[in-house]
């Protein structure tokens, strides 16, 4: 298996644009979680979908922040307008189940950049 | 207080040292998961644990429900081992919370 994909692995981007992040998460799981990580405030989780369902997304800092899953192997995470202060790795997991709690994977994370 | 918290921060070892790294937390949990982050940033999920003690390679992992305490160890230690290990919990509303993390060197 290809484990989580994510796209882009790398953006830079101006302060104001929008941000699109992917997610493909492995085939035949079921859950699928949105992470920032930062040097201030570590791991933060932002939403996580059950069978394309957003079930939590109070990780969410404002409402710059989107997040779909259209289908049960794609999932997006938008900023718009994007701030500086959104720099951050973001990294998508997913697990085969959230009910019982099920090891989560990890994707390679995409390092964003808001000049 | 954070709601997970881990301890040692910083640990700097020698090569071949056991190594222990603590997690406590103050709520109530369904699961507990240990975390490894390489300094790439890649993340990779170790242990995902309920009760009891699981062990993969060189690495061990355990819970004590009644105490609210886990530990992970690393039996003869490598510079590979160098990473930063997050101890997590899922409450009993499925949320996820997150401790600070311990970064650990180890020296050859």
């Amino acid at each position: 298996d290809a484990g989580v994909i994510q796209s882009p692995r790398h953006e830079v981007t101006e302060m104001g644009q929008e941000v699109t992040l992917r997610c493909k998460p492995i085939s035949g799981h079921n859950s699928l979680f949105w992470y920032r990580q930062t040097m201030m405030r570590g791991l933060e989780l932002l939403i996580y979908f059950n069978n394309n369902v957003p079930i939590d997304d109070s990780g969410m800092p404002e409402d710059r922040f989107s997040a779909k899953m259209p289908n049960a192997s794609f999932s997006t995470l938008k900023i718009q307008p994007s701030e500086p202060r959104d720099s951050a790795v973001y990294f998508c997991a997913s697990s085969r189940r959230l009910a019982y709690p099920d090891t989560q994977y990890f994707g390679p994370g995409t390092r964003l950049t808001v000049l | 207080k954070n709601e997970v918290e881990q301890s040692p921060q910083n640990l700097t070892a020698q090569e071949g040292e056991f190594i222990t790294i603590n997690c406590s937390y103050s709520v109530g949990i369904s699961a507990l998961h240990w975390l490894q982050q390489h300094p790439g940033g890649g993340i990779v999920s170790l242990f995902m644990l309920s009760s009891g003690k699981k062990k993969h390679g060189r690495l061990i992992a355990t819970i004590n429900i009644q105490e609210k305490h886990s530990s992970l160890h690393i039996t003869a230690s490598h510079p590979r081992d160098s990473a930063v290990y997050i101890c997590a919990v899922t409450n009993r509303d499925d949320k996820i919370i997150f401790g600070k993390g311990t970064r650990l060197h180890i020296l050859p």
